[in-house]
């Protein structure tokens, strides 16, 4: 079946350093791929996607490439900030059921100033 | 902006209480779906919806049941509460026809005593 998996946290990190969550999924045929975001005290909401292979998706100057050939979709950020402190999840999407979305763990980061 | 939300951010029950968790979403969206979270084990898929009236059983069913008797509105049932039950349950909902792009509520955490 369908499986993602992601670095455990949590992750501790000083403002403005390089952010790497890893994420790497098993699944059949070609899924979306996405990252959620969880802020404290709130659900979770959709940071960025990819649909197909080789796609990059971004924002909020959080990146991730849709890699196929290693399965992978790690999420990445070139300055962080206190303001990003908050638990990454990494999802997939596959078709033919219902559009359920298989999610990994979750990653919690903290960012100290 | 979409907007899904659930009728309590905080639920205190005693075990072999009946206990219903309400979510209303304004988007017309079709699909509709439940999970718990928990540490570590990120989110689980309880009950989705995909039509008025129609349900399907996720990958934790048990001891939960559920009802959408009107498109923007979908409730979760406990029949008889139990400790193991304590969890922070979301609520998301979906377009058919979107990349699997779910959005989702703030939330109710549930304990159960």
């Amino acid at each position: 079946g369908n499986s993602v998996t992601q670095m455990e946290g949590p992750v501790t990190l000083s403002e403005e350093a390089f952010l790497t969550i890893n994420c790497t999924y098993t699944a059949t045929g070609y899924p979306s791929l996405f990252w959620y975001v969880q802020y404290p005290g709130e659900g979770l909401q959709l940071l960025l996607k990819a649909t197909k292979a080789d796609d990059k998706g971004s924002n909020k100057g959080f990146e991730a490439t849709y890699r196929k050939e290693t399965t992978s979709f790690h999420l990445e950020k070139g300055s962080v900030q206190v303001s990003d402190s908050a638990v990454y999840f990494c999802a997939l999407g596959k078709s033919g059921g219902y559009q359920k979305v298989t999610f990994g763990t979750g990653t919690k980061l903290q960012v100290i100033p | 902006d979409v907007k899904v939300t659930q009728s309590s951010r905080y639920l205190v029950k005693r075990t072999g209480e009946k206990v219903f968790l309400e979510c209303v979403q304004d988007m017309d969206h079709e699909n509709m779906f439940w999970y718990r979270q928990d540490p570590g084990l990120g989110l689980r898929l309880i009950y989705f919806s995909y039509d008025v009236k129609m349900k399907e059983k996720g990958d934790i069913p048990e001891g939960y049941s559920v009802s959408r008797e009107k498109k923007e509105r979908f409730s979760l049932i406990l029949e008889s509460a139990s400790t193991n039950q304590t969890s922070m349950y979301l609520c998301a909902s979906s377009y058919q026809g979107g990349a699997y792009e779910q959005y989702f509520g703030p939330g109710t955490r549930l304990t159960v005593t």
